[in-house]
């Protein structure tokens, strides 16, 4: 059983470009979640997916966004990129069935934006 | 609002000995708290929860967690530490409210050496 995985690994872009983010969730998993992690924090959380709508979100603009495809895999976008949205990006898959619907994490996006 | 609190940046301890990782949080009502590890290019891996119950929680690779409400806290414990515990490790506790998103401490280093 393969778990969250994501893509690309890495990820190098230049201030005011765009850049797209994909995660696939754990099998039998219905629910996304997008955290931050800049270098020397804790992840912070960006926003939840679950059937296809943001369901919540953190303290971030506007230019990120996403989206939960109909098979549950969901993408991050950021849009004008500046330096400081430098960061490992981790997705987190639960399922809303369950007691306490335990977050996995897949092994994270690192961005450069130069 | 919810919070956590990891004292210490990092820890150091020799291989062998007991170690200790320090968290306390701030939220209102009963808490849902967790300790996740990061190795290096990693995602976070789930060591343990703490929901309701028993203090004491056991969970993977020998750690376990003292929930003790009146100091607020909930340390991650390991009576003998080996070098490849040697990791970033993480304190959380889970929002209150209709999703499962995870509040994050800054988390703390921890070096064993052998």
């Amino acid at each position: 059983d393969a778990g969250v995985t994501q893509s690309p690994t890495h990820l190098i872009k230049t201030r005011g470009q765009q850049v797209t983010l994909r995660c696939s969730p754990k099998s039998g998993h219905d629910t996304v979640s997008w955290y931050q992690q800049a270098l020397g924090q804790g992840p912070q959380f960006i926003f939840q997916y679950y059937e296809e709508e943001e369901r919540q979100r953190g303290n971030f603009p506007d230019r990120f966004s996403g989206h939960q495809f109909p098979n549950y895999s969901s993408e991050l976008n950021v849009n004008a990129l500046l330096l400081g949205d430098s960061a490992l990006y981790l997705c987190a898959s639960s399922s809303t069935s369950g007691s306490w619907n335990e977050q996995f994490f897949g092994p994270g996006t690192r961005l450069t934006v130069l | 609002a919810q919070s956590v609190a990891q004292p210490e940046d990092q820890v150091n301890v020799a291989e062998g000995n007991p170690l200790t990782v320090k968290c306390t949080y701030s939220v209102s009502g009963n808490p849902y708290l967790f300790w996740y590890v990061q190795y290096p290019n990693r995602g976070l891996q789930f060591l343990l929860k703490y929901i309701t119950g028993d203090n004491l929680v056991k969970g993977s690779y020998g750690f376990e967690a003292e929930f003790n409400k009146s100091q607020t806290s909930f340390h991650l414990k390991k009576p003998s530490a080996l070098v490849s515990d040697s990791a970033l490790y993480f304190c959380a506790v889970r929002e209150r409210g209709a999703t499962n998103k995870l509040i994050f401490g800054t988390g703390t280093l921890l070096a064993v050496q052998p």
